[in-house]
């Protein structure tokens, strides 16, 4: 059973470029987070979202609570975006992860 | 900032070897959670603890065992390793409703 589904799985992009991540989830959450791995690199938290939007630089995050789905905009993309994103929910004290996106940011 | 430091960045074990993983929190925090990340699979939770001397089975708990005789400290034991248990492991922290925080992860490899 998947609590949490990704799409796409992996993506390709030229620098400039809006891109688009979406994440669904099954289960009743208390907060959304997007996660950022970099090749070799640790995982970094983006976002924590319960509702509504945030942006961080060029990033931007959405949640629909009701249609139980949120989307990761990265506009402008550059080449040091290139990463795994990873959507997770919260409930309560557990964690439930989507398998990531891999995105290449091409110059 | 919080700092989440594993002890090891790489790690080579012999098949049968006894194998710990520490980690460690500076931040206070009541959660604390082991997971193994595998290409294709993403992270799957092996065992977390939301207080001392407590401990819940994750997804994949079967080879592990943890320890948490400190709130600061969450350990992972491998008993006995075995060759699929070569992974990328990375522990984590969190308060209650608050963001998980990484630690670098520690690549075993069981030969």
């Amino acid at each position: 059973k998947n609590e949490v589904e990704q799409s796409p799985q992996n993506l390709t992009a030229q620098e400039g470029e809006f891109i688009t991540i979406n994440c669904s989830y099954s289960v009743g959450i208390s907060a959304l987070h997007w996660l950022q791995q970099h090749p070799g690199g640790g995982i970094v938290s983006l976002f924590m979202l319960s509702s509504g939007k945030k942006k961080h630089g060029r990033l931007i995050a959405t949640i629909n609570i009701q249609e139980k789905h949120s989307s990761l905009h990265i506009t402008a993309s550059h080449p040091r975006d290139s990463a795994v994103y990873i959507c997770a929910v919260n409930t309560g004290n557990q964690f439930y992860f989507g398998t990531g996106t891999s995105l290449t940011v091409i110059p | 900032d919080v700092k989440v430091t594993q002890s090891s960045r790489y790690l080579v074990k012999r098949t049968g070897e006894k194998v710990f993983l520490e980690c460690v929190q500076d931040m206070d925090h009541e959660n604390m959670f082991w997971y193994r990340q595998d290409p294709g699979l993403g992270l799957r939770l092996i065992y977390f603890s939301y207080d001392v001397k407590m401990k819940e089975k994750g997804d994949i708990p079967e080879g592990y065992s943890v320890s948490r005789e400190k709130k600061e400290r969450f350990s992972l034991i491998l008993e006995s390793a075995s060759t699929n248990q070569t992974s990328m492991y990375l522990c984590a922290s969190s308060r209650q409703y608050s963001p998980l925080h990484f630690g670098n992860g520690t690549r075993l490899t069981v030969t």
